[in-house]
């Protein structure tokens, strides 16, 4: 059972437009959620992330949204760069030590 | 963000053999760190927590005898892939959590691991 789902596998956007990327999950327990960039052959970079007792977070051209209620989150990336062409994978954590719950990632191209 | 790296980056081996590979939190301690495996094309997928001072806690479906982890120190941890095969050719990547701060892993770099 897959309880941090990125629905997308892939996505293409302009330069400059904006990306907006989706994650869903399922457990209510999850109270920190995270997204990081990777890159091929390098370990996953983190991005930016949002507690959950906020809805949105804000970090340069980064924000990401969090929907409690529909438990979703999104990563919203404006103006979009052709660097920024990476899989991107949303996280959750239920705080304590236990490893985070990472979704499939989605494949973002920034077309020139 | 905190620094962690991994060593070696890449490395080629024969059927057979043993590889170690290393995971060190640089500038904070790690009492856990995690092992992941990414295949081509997939998600990462967990392999163990690794916890500092005692036994690693593994993933349903991975064998801890083939691939054992210590957790030395607070900054250390090593993965050994144990007489090697290729089906274990893959990219093991590491990641530790900084206490200092909330719940946010930083990953190392990877290691590309080729057996032959």
């Amino acid at each position: 059972d897959q309880q941090v789902k990125q629905n997308s596998p892939s996505l293409s956007v302009q330069e400059g437009r904006i990306s907006i990327l989706n994650c869903d999950y399922t457990n209510s327990m999850f109270d920190y959620f995270l997204w990081y960039k990777k890159y091929p052959a390098e370990g996953p970079t983190f991005l930016i992330s949002i507690s959950s007792i906020k809805d949105k977070n804000e970090d340069g051209r980064f924000t990401v949204f969090l929907n409690k209620s529909a438990k979703h989150l999104s990563l919203h990336i404006v103006p979009s760069q052709p660097g920024d062409s990476a899989v991107y994978f949303c996280a959750a954590s239920d705080s304590g030590n236990t490893p985070l719950v990472f979704g499939k990632g989605t494949r973002l191209s920034v077309i020139a | 963000g905190a620094v962690v790296s991994q060593h070696p980056s890449r490395v080629i081996c024969k059927s057979g053999t043993s590889v170690k590979i290393e995971c060190r939190s640089l500038d904070f301690q790690a009492t856990t760190m995690f092992w992941y495996r990414q295949f081509p094309k997939q998600s990462l997928m967990l392999m163990a927590t690794s916890n500092e001072g005692s036994k690693a806690t593994y993933e349903q479906g991975v064998e801890k005898d083939k691939f054992l982890i210590n957790h030395a120190s607070l900054t250390l941890s090593t993965l050994t892939v144990t007489s090697a095969h290729p089906e274990d050719s893959s990219f093991y990547i590491c990641s530790a959590r900084d206490p200092r701060g909330p719940e946010t892993q930083y990953f190392g770099p990877g290691t590309r691991l080729l057996v032959l």
